[in-house]
């Protein structure tokens, strides 16, 4: 079946560093993938979505590439702040939402 | 406002009591869905509504759980006999249509302690 496979966190980082946050799929289809976003205390927030191949998902500075020859939609951000210091989500939507762990991100200043 | 809406934000109660949970879903949305959130763990479905419709409801965990949805707007989940196991934060979530493209709008969730 379906299913969304993140990179364990938690992970730290100083202010300006680079974010690699890895996810990779597997689908019997051509699913849509997502990234969501959690600030403490707050529900899921949608971050950036790729809907097929080779689409590029880009937000608030996050890109992340839709690449069906790795099965992968890993997030990146090369300078983050303390401000994106939340729990991310990758997931997929093929007939039904699938959902990763969840990485969880401290950025310290 | 125009997002999700749940309520109550916080539910305590104590073990064998039953429990509802409301979802007030955008606006305009015909799908929407719940989801289960447990400490450390990622997010567990429940069910999803298409309409007043629930054509899938494999998720839910036992049969002491249901949900239903009226006037394709406002949806409860209800637990009966709630156990400890059950606390959790329950997400809500609502798109325009049930289709892979389509994002789903979260809801801030409903933190349920059973005592």
């Amino acid at each position: 079946g379906d299913s969304v496979t993140q990179m364990e966190g938690p992970v730290t980082l100083s202010e300006e560093a680079f974010l690699t946050i890895n996810c990779t799929y597997t689908a019997t289809g051509y699913p849509s993938l997502f990234w969501y976003v959690q600030y403490p205390g707050e529900g899921l927030q949608l971050l950036l979505k790729a809907t097929k191949a080779d689409d590029k998902g880009s937000n608030k500075g996050f890109e992340a590439t839709y690449r069906k020859e790795t099965t992968s939609f890993h997030l990146e951000k090369g300078s983050v702040q303390v401000s994106d210091s939340a729990v991310y989500f990758c997931a997929l939507s093929e007939n039904q939402f699938y959902f990763g762990t969840g990485t969880s991100l401290t950025v310290i200043p | 406002g125009a997002g999700v809406s749940q309520s109550p934000s916080n539910k305590v109660t104590e073990k064998g009591k039953d429990v509802e949970l409301r979802c007030d879903p955008i606006s305009g949305h015909t799908a929407l869905y719940w989801y289960r959130q447990s400490l450390g763990q990622g997010l567990e479905f429940l069910i999803y509504f298409q309409g007043n419709s629930a054509p899938d409801k494999s998720g839910l965990p036992s049969d002491r759980f249901s949900a239903e949805r009226t006037g394709g707007s406002v949806s409860t989940l209800t637990i009966q006999r709630t156990q400890q196991e059950d606390s959790a934060v329950y997400l809500c979530a609502s798109s325009l249509f049930r289709d892979n493209n389509q994002p789903q709008h979260f809801g801030d969730g409903t933190r349920l302690s059973i005592l």
